[in-house]
């Protein structure tokens, strides 16, 4: 079955530019979601079609895709961006999320 | 505005099954197809299956295919997900979320969760 991986944990600090990444078989050729879950709560699309925001406008959220690899990037970081990132994926009609990735705002 | 209503938190005994519910309202009922998902303790997301809007097809994950059944009832906007056979480890929050029928992939609504609990 289709595997997309991330890494479990991202560092970073307040103000700063925050990257998570992505990476399955030919996930280029897919579009990638991204959601974002904080403790507590329903998650929540921060990205869309690998790089539109949920309203279709762009904010401190986006996304690229690349290759094999897909990448969240967090525009000036606020301690609020603490979460679980999750990438989504479709492939032979199911889905597919990445294992996550925490977020931890120095 | 657009919002999914899930059923309330449940505890079973292992062997047992649960059957919860999800009802849309605020948006056309027919042109969201409805997922499951779940994130048990310890671990990330995972996809359960999806929905028709009709209620008239559903595709489950590999993992989970001879003890999930998804249903539907248009008529009341509400689906529901029964997972048999249960054990500790389907121990976690359920989600329900929607997405757009046709090309769309991503999921923009997502239900508050229901807890189910094995023990």
């Amino acid at each position: 079955s289709y595997e997309v991986t991330q890494p479990p944990s991202v560092s970073v600090s307040p103000g700063q530019t925050a990257t998570i990444t992505c990476s399955g078989d030919k996930l280029g050729e897919k579009y990638v979601s991204w959601y974002q879950q904080k403790p507590g709560q329903s998650p929540a699309l921060v990205v869309r079609e690998d790089s539109k925001g949920p309203s279709g406008l762009r904010d401190r959220f986006s996304g690229t895709t690349s290759g094999n690899t897909a990448t969240l990037t967090i525009s000036g970081t606020q301690a609020m961006d603490e979460a679980d990132y999750y990438c989504q994926a479709w492939d032979k009609r199911t889905v597919v999320f990445g294992g996550g990735t925490t977020l931890t705002v120095l | 505005q657009a919002q999914l209503v899930q059923s309330g938190t449940e505890v079973r005994k292992p062997g047992a099954s649960v059957k919860i519910s999800c009802r849309a309202s605020g948006y056309l009922f027919r042109d969201f197809f409805i997922h499951w998902v779940r994130r048990a303790p310890g671990h990330g997301l995972e996809w359960l299956g999806i929905m028709s809007p009709s209620g008239a097809s559903a595709t489950y994950a590999q993992n989970f295919q001879d003890r999930v059944t998804m249903t539907g009832d248009p008529s009341s906007t509400t689906v529901y997900m029964e997972l048999s056979d249960l054990r500790s480890d389907d121990t976690a929050v359920y989600f329900c979320a929607r997405n757009p029928t046709g090309d769309a992939t991503w999921f923009d609504i997502w239900g508050q969760g229901t807890q189910v609990t094995v023990s």
